[in-house]
């Protein structure tokens, strides 16, 4: 069965180091996704893109954070200088298409602690 | 503003209880309506949409969802210790880049 996969499965790094979250989309899939869930909260949608644009973007994604499709297979999410509050689990998920009925599947996340 | 409410339980049956999940949500915009499954250290898992008021239902998971009062429901016949997981309720905006916005998640635990 096809799933999303994501490396690392933890990544520790200093406040104010740079971050690249990886994640290989469901290989006929258009649509990607990365959200996240700071531990013990809600999980929160932080971004979605297709076609090589930025779709929607909550008030999370700021200007520190970037998404990018660098290749057919790779979806990144890059976090410019790194803070304790962003220390969270991060999930990519993907869909083939933006229909209602069109699941969104999640990769098994990365956890990112920031010290 | 845009809210989805769950009880974070944790919530212990035992096995074969029929368990009742619930969720209240605020924007009356909503249409969509999911509930996801989240193992420990994995992602959410999708069990069933729906999008109108009513039930649907698929094997031992009945989804119920009530627009009037805002309130959306799952249900688990025959629980079984593989049930034992976090359930997420999650609604699906279509004119928001195909945003998700979860609830907090209710901790359900299924005693052999």
């Amino acid at each position: 069965e096809p799933e999303v996969t994501q490396t690392p499965s933890h990544q520790v790094t200093q406040m104010g180091q740079e971050v690249i979250l990886r994640c290989v989309p469901i290989s006929n899939h258009l649509y990607f996704y990365w959200y996240r869930q700071i531990l013990g909260q809600k999980v929160e949608f932080l971004v979605s893109f297709y076609n090589n644009e930025i779709s929607e973007k909550s008030e999370i994604f700021d200007d520190q954070f970037s998404v990018e499709r660098p290749d057919g297979s790779n979806f990144t999410l890059k976090i410019r200088s790194t803070k304790l509050e962003d220390s969270a689990m991060y999930f990519c998920a993907s869909s083939g298409s933006t229909s209602s009925t069109d699941t969104q599947y999640f990769g098994p996340g990365t956890r990112l602690t920031v010290l | 503003q845009k809210e989805v409410e769950q009880d974070p339980g944790p919530l212990s049956v035992p096995e074969g209880a029929i368990v009742s999940l619930n969720c209240t949500y605020s924007n009356s915009a909503f249409q969509y309506f999911m509930w996801y499954r989240q193992y420990s250290r994995k992602g959410p898992e999708l069990l069933m949409y729906t999008y109108s008021s009513g039930n649907k239902e698929d094997g031992r998971f009945t989804a119920q969802v009530d627009k009037s009062s805002k309130y959306i429901s799952l249900f688990i016949r025959d629980s079984q210790p593989s049930d034992s997981a976090t359930y997420l309720c999650a609604i699906l905006e279509l004119n928001a880049g195909n945003m998700l916005t979860f609830g907090g998640g209710t901790r359900l635990m299924v005693k052999p």
